[in-house]
């Protein structure tokens, strides 16, 4: 059965670089075909999509927040990680790491969820 | 405000058929699958629809989606009350590069 587990700080102060870890259990991330996501939900708000990445090098990010993005995997503990740079309060959400699928809107496993308060 | 278009809210009695739709362009719904996410009050989301109007295993045939040029819609037949929840439509976007979420439905069952 295929899980995900995200852990991260909860709280980060303006300026700072928020770092999230996403754990997969029950497949490899080598696996071919998915990428490997994340995504958010500010307080009271809609879904948006970061980015993906694939364990064979292509990431996609999203274009608005792309120059404050890594999304990177680590094949020998089976994770996968976030890092958004020079945080604000408009970072303040819900985050969720996900399995998806290149250029597509699928996401079939999720995470819980972590959420993160900038302050 | 979503390039993809939804109604924030929605509402119908148990037992009746609801539909909400998602309106895009030819840049994403015209040329690519379209997603269905339910997201249950402090929930993560969960895929409901896939490449438009299949069902992964375990989701009840009540629900149903199809896809029309650039115009989306989710159907929900034989309300329930667990049916209530928010509903999210996702595409990839050609011109953007990234996949985008339509603004959500909050879907009240009276």
């Amino acid at each position: 059965q295929v899980q995900l587990q995200e852990s991260g700080p909860g709280l980060a102060k303006p300026s700072q670089t928020l770092s999230l870890t996403c754990t997969v259990s029950g497949v490899s991330i080598r696996i071919a075909g998915y990428y490997w996501s994340w995504l958010r939900q500010q307080p009271g708000g809609g879904l948006e999509w970061i980015g993906y990445t694939y364990y064979a090098g292509r990431t996609y990010y999203n274009p608005s927040l792309k120059s404050r993005l890594t999304i990177s995997l680590d094949t020998s503990k089976n994770q996968m990680s976030l890092k958004v740079y020079s945080v604000s309060v408009a970072d303040t959400a819900v985050y969720y790491c996900a399995r998806g699928l290149q250029r597509q809107g699928y996401f079939d496993f999720w995470g819980q969820g972590t959420p993160v308060t900038v302050s | 405000q979503s390039v993809l278009t939804q109604p924030p809210s929605a509402s119908e009695t148990p037992g009746q058929r609801v539909t909400i739709s998602c309106s895009g362009s030819s840049s994403n719904i015209g040329s690519n699958f379209v997603y269905w996410y339910q997201q249950l009050p402090e929930t993560a989301p969960k895929l409901l629809i896939y490449r438009n109007d299949q069902r992964p295993s375990g989701v009840p045939d009540r629900f149903s989606a199809s896809k029309s040029g650039t115009l989306a819609s989710l159907a929900i037949s034989g309300l329930r009350s667990e049916d209530e929840a928010d509903y999210y439509c996702a595409v990839w976007d050609d011109n953007l590069s990234g996949v985008i979420f339509g603004g959500g439905t909050k879907l009240t069952v009276l």
